[in-house]
């Protein structure tokens, strides 16, 4: 299957300071990109959807300003917490899709762990 | 409201029995259908898929099934193995749209 790979597997940031997370499809190109978190006993959440070279499209009562997401390539997904709060602690995890439908098969990377202190 | 739902968060079986992971759905615009393995600290895995123009899908040891009218999936692994061990999520989809809507999961042990 195709290969998804996160940067940095788990963080460890001050309140307030930026953390910037990788995603990269390593074996396909990925024209779509998909940003989850997951809270301990909890489904994945998707946050946003990007496709290469346009805007991210947010979920609903997801800060847009808060997570920016740049997909600069068809491999290449980045997702930035600007002033990170222990409330953005969390498992960040990012897939990527060639879109070929029906399929809508996503192919997940291995996720990032996030500790705000 | 979840529109995905996995109800049971946790099942145990023994080495070599029939595992059976259940999914409710709401939303009856969703057409397709996904479950993923997720190891701890680890990103979800696809495992098998179904379309709603079928109700069953194999794949080796895995089957799913789909029951449109009751809007239910589950998802049947025999014999179950102790490497299957792992959180099993439930996903759907729209109209050929690429978001999918997971589940809580469920967590399946199986015993040696």
């Amino acid at each position: 299957g195709a290969v998804v790979s996160q940067h940095p597997s788990w963080v460890i940031c001050k309140s307030g300071t930026s953390v910037k997370i990788e995603c990269r499809s390593l074996d396909f190109q990925a024209t779509t990109m998909f940003w989850y978190r997951q809270f301990p006993k909890q489904s994945l959440m998707l946050m946003a959807t990007s496709n290469e070279g346009s805007k991210a499209t947010y979920e609903q009562g997801v800060e847009k300003d808060k997570f920016l997401i740049n997909h600069a390539s068809l491999t290449l997904s980045t997702l930035t917490v600007t002033s990170a709060h222990p409330e953005d602690s969390s498992f960040y995890i990012c897939s990527g899709s060639s879109g070929r439908l029906p399929y809508n098969e996503q192919f997940f990377g291995p996720g990032t762990r996030l500790t705000v202190l | 409201d979840q529109q995905v739902k996995q109800n049971s968060p946790s099942l145990s079986v023994q080495e070599g029995r029939i595992s059976i992971l259940n999914c409710d759905y709401t939303n009856s615009m969703f057409d397709y259908f996904l479950w993923y393995k997720k190891y701890p600290a680890e990103g979800p895995t696809f495992l098998i898929s179904i379309s709603s123009i079928k109700d069953k899908n194999e794949d080796g040891r895995f089957t799913v099934f789909l029951n449109k009218s009751a809007k239910h999936l589950s998802l049947h692994i025999v014999p179950s193995q102790p490497g299957d061990s792992a959180v099993y999520f439930c996903a759907a989809s729209a109209g050929g749209s690429e978001k999918l809507v997971f589940g809580k999961g469920t967590k399946l042990t199986v015993n040696p």
